[in-house]
């Protein structure tokens, strides 16, 4: 079974860019979440979708922050503009449903300089 | 909201030693993980405990579940240095959507 995918694994770009991530989670996974993982720090959740749908984007800064999930499969998550604060490893996961297991992907360091 | 607090958050401990990590949680939970994190990795389950009382065991780690006091623990026997490794533990409910909400994690480090 193949895993959930991301890219790019690395990414390094000035405060005030735009940047995107792409997800592909293991097929068949109608949950999809995007994590933020700051140094030091444990996964903070940004965004739960189920299918194209969305359950919970509370922590979600909504004013640069942004994430899509067409047709129920791929997502992206957007930043713009990007801040120093938000360099960090973004993590994508995926679930069979919303009480399954999550099975994350290995993440994208972003850095803002 | 659901918060989850580790400690230690740094350990430092010898190979052949025991020790024990604790994992608090706020409200009812519906289940608890155990992640592994390697430094650049991503992260790794090792254990799900769903129900008081549950014990799970892989390896030197054990993990145990009390619901009523919100506590979980994750203790090490014996420890060696391939331990050595950033342990999350995580919790979801139904008013979460059952998505996880995390500890800060624990840095073990096992020396000779």
């Amino acid at each position: 079974e193949a895993g959930v995918a991301q890219s790019p694994r690395y990414k390094i770009i000035e405060k005030r860019q735009s940047v995107a991530f792409w997800c592909n989670p293991i097929s068949g996974h109608a949950t999809l979440y995007w994590y933020q993982q700051i140094l030091g720090q444990g996964p903070k959740l940004l965004i739960q979708f189920q299918n194209n749908g969305v359950v919970d984007d509370s922590q979600l800064p909504k004013d640069r922050f942004s994430a899509e999930r067409l047709k129920g499969v791929d997502s992206t998550l957007k930043i713009q503009p990007a801040k120093l604060e938000d360099s960090a490893v973004y993590l994508c996961a995926s679930s069979l449903d919303l009480t399954s297991p999550l099975h994350f992907g290995n993440g994208t360091r972003l850095t803002v300089t | 909201e659901l918060k989850v607090e580790q400690n230690p958050l740094f350990l430092s401990m010898q190979e052949g030693k025991n020790y024990t990590i604790y994992c608090n949680y706020s409200t009812t939970s519906d289940r608890l993980y155990w992640y592994r994190q390697d430094p650049g990795k991503s992260l790794e389950s090792l254990f799900v405990l769903l129900s008081n009382g549950a014990v799970k065991q892989e390896g030197r780690l054990m993990a145990s579940l009390d619901t009523k006091a919100r506590l979980s623990t994750l203790h090490i026997t014996a420890a060696v240095h391939d331990l050595s490794a950033t342990y999350f533990c995580a919790v979801d409910n139904s008013n979460s959507g059952y998505a996880l909400n995390f500890g800060k994690g624990t840095s073990l480090l096992v020396t000779p």
